[in-house]
């Protein structure tokens, strides 16, 4: 079956300007997790869904970023007044809580690129 | 200090060698432990679970010391396909929840 699909595979844009990031998850899926990994490093955890609502919201690195889910589906990652530090891959994963493992399934991540 | 810490690397080792890595954890709380691989601009995918009681899946071998909250992969008779990085993962709840990475362990494997 399908995987984790995320648009834009890639988005360059200019300081100041707003982004959106989508995520698709596998369906079925109630889980949801957002995370960003500069070149390099490692993945930091931004945000998670368990259905609609994010009871761990710890990981927005300012309240520039923020996040919503509708439909127990596709999230969006919205970036606000963009700077060249938030230039890093947005990498989105899905999950079914309740599964031996708690696997989370990736997908190919959006890269990011702030002028 | 980092809720998990791993080995930084880069590990360099020939064909057929056995190479271990090593992550340790902060948080007594944690409860799910997990080695993912990520592969050079790639998105990381799950290798194993890591269990109490130790697990095994072909070469890779993987230990859970919740006492000294440490975590490690064995890895025998490496393979040129095992070149990647190897990302350590903490979850504190078993069912869903935050989930914190390590920076990763890079492994090169040498003809």
């Amino acid at each position: 079956g399908a995987g984790v699909s995320q648009s834009p595979s890639n988005k360059v844009t200019e300081k100041g300007k707003d982004v959106e990031l989508r995520c698709d998850p596998i369906s079925g899926h109630t889980a949801l997790y957002w995370y960003r990994q500069s070149l390099g490093q490692g993945l930091e955890f931004l945000i998670y869904f368990q259905g609609n609502s994010a009871p761990d919201k710890s990981g927005l690195p300012s309240d520039r970023f923020s996040a919503e889910r509708t439909g127990g589906s596709v999230s969006t990652l919205t970036i606000q007044r963009t700077q060249q530090e938030d230039s890093a891959v947005y990498l989105c994963a899905s999950s079914l809580p309740g599964a031996s493992n708690n696997e989370q399934f990736f997908g190919p991540g959006t890269r990011l690129t702030v002028l | 200090r980092k809720e998990v810490e791993q080995d930084p690397g880069p590990f360099n080792v020939p064909e057929g060698a056995t190479v271990a890595f090593n992550c340790t954890y902060s948080n007594s709380a944690s409860q799910s432990f997990f080695w993912y691989r990520q592969d050079c601009r790639k998105e990381p995918k799950l290798l194993m679970s890591v269990y109490s009681s130790g697990n095994e899946d072909g070469r890779f071998t993987a230990q859970l010391n919740r006492a000294s909250q440490y975590i490690s992969l064995l890895i025998r008779d490496s393979k040129l396909s095992d070149s990647a990085t190897y990302l350590c993962v903490v979850t504190f709840n078993t069912n869903a929840g935050k989930s914190t990475f390590g920076d990763g362990t890079t492994l090169t494997v040498k003809p």
